[in-house]
C-alpha cells in the first residue's frame, strides 16, 4: 500500500516565524488533504489539494503530484498554530492513508 | 450547516465488554468513514460506508463492525473489548463517492480498563 512520510516529526518555532512541512508519498494519489489536529483531538481541514497551489490566509499548500510530495507553508506563526499537522492521501480505494504527523509548538 | 457529530464524547469500559459509537454526518453527506487513533499506530482506517453499504474495510479484527442507516447516520461496534482498543475513534463524512474531501467529527475517546 501507499506509504506517507511527513517531516520534520517535531518543530519548535518562535511566534512570528515561518515554517515548511513536507509530505512524501510512495505512489500516485487521487486526493490529498492537510489537517490540523488541535489539543482536543479535533481534525480541522486545512486544504484539499490533490495538485497545484492553494492559499488561505497565513497558510498555503503546494502539491506536486508527479514528484509525489506536498508542502504546507505556515507564515507568521501564532501560538494557536500549535498542534499536530497531518497529511492524508487517497488512491481511489475509499480510504485515506495518514502520515505520522508533524508536531508543531509555537512559543510566545 | 452543522458539522459531524459523534456520541458519546468520552467512554470508559471494562475488558470483555462491548461498545457502540455513533456518528451523524454533515447534512446531505452520504459517505461515512471511521478511523482509530492511538499513540503507537497513529491514524488508521477502520471502514467506510456509502448508502448503507460497506465499501472498504481496514486491517482490523472481526470484533470491529459497523453499519449505516438510511439517514446516513453510522454506528461502529467493538465487541469483547481489549486494553489495546483504548483510542480516539474519529468519524468523517464526505458528500459523495466522487468527492473525497473528508470532514471529521470531534471523536469519541474510549478508555478500556
Amino acid at each position: 500500500g501507499i506509504q506517507v512520510e511527513q517531516s520534520p516529526p517535531d518543530l519548535i518555532l518562535q511566534e512570528g516565524a515561518n515554517s515548511t512541512l513536507r509530505c512524501n508519498f510512495s505512489d500516485s494519489v487521487n486526493n490529498l488533504q492537510w489537517f490540523h489536529q488541535n489539543p482536543w483531538g479535533q481534525l480541522i481541514n486545512l486544504f484539499y489539494i490533490p495538485s497545484g497551489t492553494k492559499q488561505n490566509g497565513r497558510l498555503s499548500a503546494t502539491t506536486v503530484a508527479t514528484e509525489r510530495y506536498s508542502l504546507l507553508y505556515i507564515s507568521s506563526s501564532q501560538t494557536t498554530d500549535s498542534g499536530v499537522y497531518f497529511c492524508a492521501v487517497n488512491a481511489g480505494t475509499y480510504k485515506y492513508i495518514f502520515g505520522t504527523g508533524t508536531r508543531l509548538k509555537v512559543l510566545a | 450547516k452543522a458539522g459531524v457529530t459523534q456520541t458519546p464524547r468520552y467512554l470508559i469500559k471494562t475488558r470483555g465488554q462491548q461498545v457502540t459509537l455513533s456518528c451523524s454526518p454533515i447534512s446531505g453527506h452520504r459517505s461515512v468513514s471511521w478511523y482509530q487513533q492511538t499513540p503507537g499506530q497513529g491514524l488508521q482506517f477502520l471502514f467506510e460506508y456509502f448508502s448503507e453499504t460497506q465499501r472498504n474495510k481496514g486491517n482490523f479484527p472481526g470484533r470491529f463492525s459497523g453499519r449505516q442507516f438510511s439517514n446516513s447516520r453510522s454506528e461502529m461496534n467493538v465487541s469483547t473489548l481489549e486494553l489495546g482498543d483504548s483510542a480516539l475513534y474519529l468519524c468523517a463524512s464526505s458528500s459523495s463517492p466522487s468527492s473525497y474531501e473528508q470532514y471529521f467529527g470531534p471523536g469519541t475517546r474510549l478508555t478500556v480498563t
